[in-house]
């Protein structure tokens, strides 16, 4: 069954502090992703991968930084940990981008910050 | 740059009944559009994926329909059950880019 894991479920966090959210997949997917779901907002993209050691930016990247040095894990840092970023965090894997091929999301991280 | 819209954003019915949810995206030139559902508090699961080229998909009492030049997709549940009850999101694929998101469509199906 193939999965994509988000070590944390909940967390909660004090203002300024840097906060790490790490995401395992074991489908052995090129592409993974992440994003974060606010009510009212959607679901909006913060950063994205299509390969070991590479980043590009979403729509929503200022706060937050990425890391992907195995192909299997993506981590979201937040440097400094602000209340605006409050929020659900999902990530998701994929084996190729735009070609037809089904996205898989993790269960979220529910991020609160105090 | 695409835009995803679903409506309404709230529905809900009583137990037994059909019904159809909807979709539009602003740039016809897709590759594929997915639609998803999302229980509380959870992650999203992958429900139906059209090609660009297909028509329709069926999966149970689930058919998504798209219709690419005008911007639509629905998705239509047959006899409609309590356990239906979650958001449904659709996405849609633009070439070299991630998906992108319509906000979704909060279902009630009551007993």
């Amino acid at each position: 069954d193939v999965k994509v894991t988000q070590s944390s479920r909940y967390l909660v966090k004090r203002t300024g502090e840097k906060v790490f959210l790490e995401c395992v997949q074991d489908m052995d997917h090129e592409n993974m992703f992440w994003y974060r779901q606010d009510p009212g907002l959607g679901l909006r993209l913060i950063y994205f991968s299509y390969d070991v050691k590479m980043k590009e930016k979403g729509d929503i990247p200022e706060g937050y930084s990425v890391s992907r040095e195995k192909k299997e894990r993506f981590s979201l840092i937040l440097e400094s940990a602000s209340t605006n970023q409050t929020s659900m965090y999902l990530c998701a894997s994929s084996s190729h981008q735009g070609h037809g091929n089904t996205i898989y999301f993790g269960e979220g991280s529910w991020l609160t910050v105090v | 740059k695409q835009e995803v819209t679903q409506i309404p954003a709230a529905l809900s019915v009583p137990e037994g009944e059909n019904l159809v949810l909807n979709c539009s995206f602003t740039d016809s030139a897709i590759y594929n559009l997915q639609w998803f559902r999302q229980d509380p508090g959870k992650g999203l699961t992958s429900l139906l994926l059209i090609q660009s080229s297909q028509r329709e998909q069926t999966s149970g009492r689930l058919n998504a329909s798209l219709d690419k030049s005008s911007g639509r997709s629905t998705l239509y549940i047959a006899a409609s059950q309590p356990g239906d009850s979650a958001t449904y999101l659709c996405a849609v694929s633009s070439g070299n880019t991630p998906l992108v998101f319509g906000k979704g469509t909060r279902l009630s199906v009551i007993a």
